[in-house]
């Protein structure tokens, strides 16, 4: 296993184009996770997959931004009528939870640089 | 709701050196508490955890320990290496939350 991956690693898009990230999360995990992360900032949660359910969804998600996780394997991640204030890097992150225990066992992906020019 | 606090950087230390930096936070019942590390270019990886009140986390020679009383959760390392330069993260999980709220970061440069 090579641990969770996104794709693309960087992307410069103008402001107002739409831009779709991709994650694919190891495989046994059946939880997977976006956090958005600003310069000198830490990681603030976006939302959050059970298999293929969107359990949660933060108030930074604004209308502009869809999740999904079709079959409940990969994610995507979907801007549409990107901003500059858009610009951070998107981490996915994934877990294998069992019942409802708390979460300890997060790997995070590289992430994807997103500038908006 | 959830928050976390952490000492402020950048932080610059020469090689051997003790290391603290300082992690507070803010949650409701008994959450669990995180150290990731990030290296440059690179995702953020876990340091330690720690699960419970006066548990210890511990890993590469760091260590940190969960202290109800001062809702903290600093973390030490005794001689600090030029290869643990990286941003350190304080994080917690409380609740019946499943996501993760982290500190700010704070950027660790040790010199040779």
């Amino acid at each position: 296993d090579t641990g969770v991956s996104q794709d693309p690693r960087h992307k410069i898009t103008k402001r107002g184009q739409n831009v779709t990230f991709r994650c694919d999360p190891i495989s046994e995990h059946n939880r997977l996770y976006w956090y958005r992360q600003t310069l000198g900032q830490g990681p603030e949660f976006l939302t959050y997959f059970q298999n293929e359910a969107q359990l949660e969804k933060s108030r930074l998600l604004s209308d502009r931004f869809s999740a999904e996780r079709p079959k409940g394997s990969f994610s995507t991640l979907e801007i549409q009528r990107t901003e500059q204030g858009d610009s951070a890097m998107y981490l996915c992150a994934s877990s294998l939870n069992v019942g409802t225990g708390n979460n300890y066992g997060y790997t995070f992906g590289s992430g994807t640089r997103l500038t908006v020019v | 709701g959830n928050s976390v606090t952490q000492m402020e950087g950048p932080v610059t230390l020469s090689e051997e050196a003790f290391l603290t930096i300082n992690c507070t936070y803010t949650a409701t019942g008994y959450p669990s508490l995180f150290w990731y590390v990030q290296y440059p270019g690179e995702g953020l990886q876990l340091l330690l955890k720690a699960t419970k009140a006066d548990d210890k986390g511990s890993n590469k020679g760091f260590e940190a320990t969960y202290r109800k009383e001062t809702t903290s959760f600093h973390l030490e390392k005794g001689s600090v290496q030029v290869s643990d330069s990286a941003v350190y993260f304080c994080a917690l999980q409380g609740g019946s939350a499943r996501q993760l709220t982290f500190g700010s970061g704070t950027q660790l440069t040790v010199l040779p």
